[in-house]
């Protein structure tokens, strides 16, 4: 069993749109929980992380984790051609080192 | 300030031969970290430098790959002798000693072809 699942998709939405990406996990030592977007030929770039349960908002981005279940879920408002991407979640334990899951790639389309 | 730079950005290679990966974090990081994704799999974790110190290599494949940090500057990441399933995308990360290194930034990536 992989210790993050996430669905690769491919997910595409129409410009506006709420989009929902999900992942789950199943190493209980994962403290902080990370998204990174990833552009065609580039490298992942942190787009938001959470420590713990939790809530984070960030302009159109919100990150949702909740330990209880470990659930993982990043929701993107009003959806903009430019946040097609892959997007990638990720957890860390105690060791500094990210556990990813597969990506989800997103299209959004004008 | 620079981001995370690592050349070669596209290497291909025969299988046999030997490659090496050249990372240079951004300045002052100490952190310093290697991830390679393969095709169609998740990106996973090869190694944890802190300046030139190895911290965490349990993500290795195997000891045909070397990875080195000369002086806590830039490291390198040697494959020999390559085999086909070597073929992927090598990532580089660093980030400060503190706070904690969840505020990675990753490198472009080498994507590494071994034929």
């Amino acid at each position: 069993q992989k210790e993050v699942e996430q669905d690769p998709g491919p997910l595409s939405v129409p410009e506006g749109a709420i989009v929902s990406l999900n992942c789950t996990y199943s190493n209980s030592a994962f403290q902080y929980f990370m998204w990174y977007r990833q552009y065609s030929r580039k490298g992942p770039e942190l787009l938001m992380y959470t420590y713990s349960s939790g809530n984070k908002e960030d302009g159109r981005f919100t990150a949702q984790v909740d330990k209880s279940s470990k659930y993982i879920s990043l929701f993107i408002r009003d959806s903009q051609p430019s946040d097609s991407a892959t997007y990638l979640c990720a957890g860390m334990g105690g060791a500094q080192k990210l556990v990813f899951g597969q990506g989800t790639r997103l299209t959004i389309n004008p | 300030e620079a981001g995370v730079t690592q050349f070669p950005s596209h290497s291909v290679i025969e299988k046999g031969q030997t490659v090496t990966l050249r990372c240079d974090p951004i300045s002052g990081h100490d952190n310093l970290y290697w991830y390679r994704r393969v095709m169609g799999k998740e990106i996973k974790f090869l190694l944890h430098f802190v300046k030139e110190s190895k911290q965490d290599e349990s993500g290795m494949p195997n000891n045909r790959f070397l990875a080195e940090r000369t002086g806590g500057t830039y490291s390198t990441l040697k494959v020999q002798p390559a085999e086909l399933e070597d073929s992927g995308v090598y990532f580089c990360a660093s980030s400060r000693l503190i706070p904690m290194g969840y505020g990675y930034t990753f490198g472009s990536g080498t994507r590494l072809t071994v034929v």
